[in-house]
């Protein structure tokens, strides 16, 4: 089993919808949460952290359940600008040091 | 600050002949890790180094890979001998222990 799993897609949505991304983790020891957004032939750049209760920046809200091990993204008001390709990611720290792994990514093409 | 820095962008080679890839984290940064991306894995992590000490290298696929880190400013990725089924994106990331990962725009590589 993959450490960090998502669903490829590609999630084909109109501008304006609502737009959900699940992902799921292995490590019961993980212990940070990510979200990373990275646009076709660039690198992944920070989207938001994902913290137990919850976030949310503008449109954007992140969701964390420990007990099933998932994180889900939900984007609201899709912009086509929002076209990309999320990551979750997991870090797992262990002493000083820290492992981001990350998942393969869910496309998401929103259009007019 | 520029970023991390990456060299070189694009780097095209002939199988057999040795590659070798530079970063440059963000002073100040005590993780770096090495990404490898393609379309039917995604983003694998290589290896990381904490405070110039390689911390897990379990991602590096064969004895053909190593990473250094020398000083706190300067990390590289050999290959040798090159294949071209090592062909892909090589990412350069670095971090301060669990914080936001900052990656480095990437080396296309293909080996032909």
């Amino acid at each position: 089993r993959k450490e960090v799993e998502q669903d490829p897609g590609p999630f084909n949505v109109p501008e304006g919808a609502t737009v959900a991304f699940n992902c799921t983790y292995s490590n019961s020891a993980s212990q940070s949460f990510f979200w990373y957004r990275q646009d076709c032939r660039k690198e992944p750049k920070l989207l938001m952290s994902v913290y137990s209760s919850g976030n949310e920046d503008g449109r954007f809200t992140a969701q964390l359940n420990r007990a099933s091990q998932y994180i889900s993204l939900l984007i609201r008001d899709s912009k086509l600008s929002d076209s990309a390709t999320y990551l979750c990611v997991v870090n797992i720290e262990g002493g000083t040091a820290s492992k981001l792994t990350f998942g393969t990514g869910t496309r998401l093409q929103v259009t007019l | 600050d520029a970023g991390v820095i990456q060299s070189p962008r694009h780097e095209v080679t002939e199988m057999g002949q040795e590659v070798t890839l530079r970063c440059k984290p963000i002073s100040g940064h005590n993780s770096l890790f090495w990404y490898r991306q393609t379309m039917m894995r995604g983003l694998e992590l290589l290896i990381y180094f904490n405070n110039n000490v390689p911390i897990d290298d379990s991602g590096m696929p064969e004895d053909r890979f190593s990473a250094k880190m020398p000083n706190a400013s300067f990390s590289t990725l050999k290959i040798q001998p090159s294949e071209p089924r090592d062909s892909a994106v090589y990412f350069c990331a670095s971090s301060q222990t669990a914080f936001e990962a900052f990656f480095g725009q990437g080396t296309r590589l293909t080996v032909v």
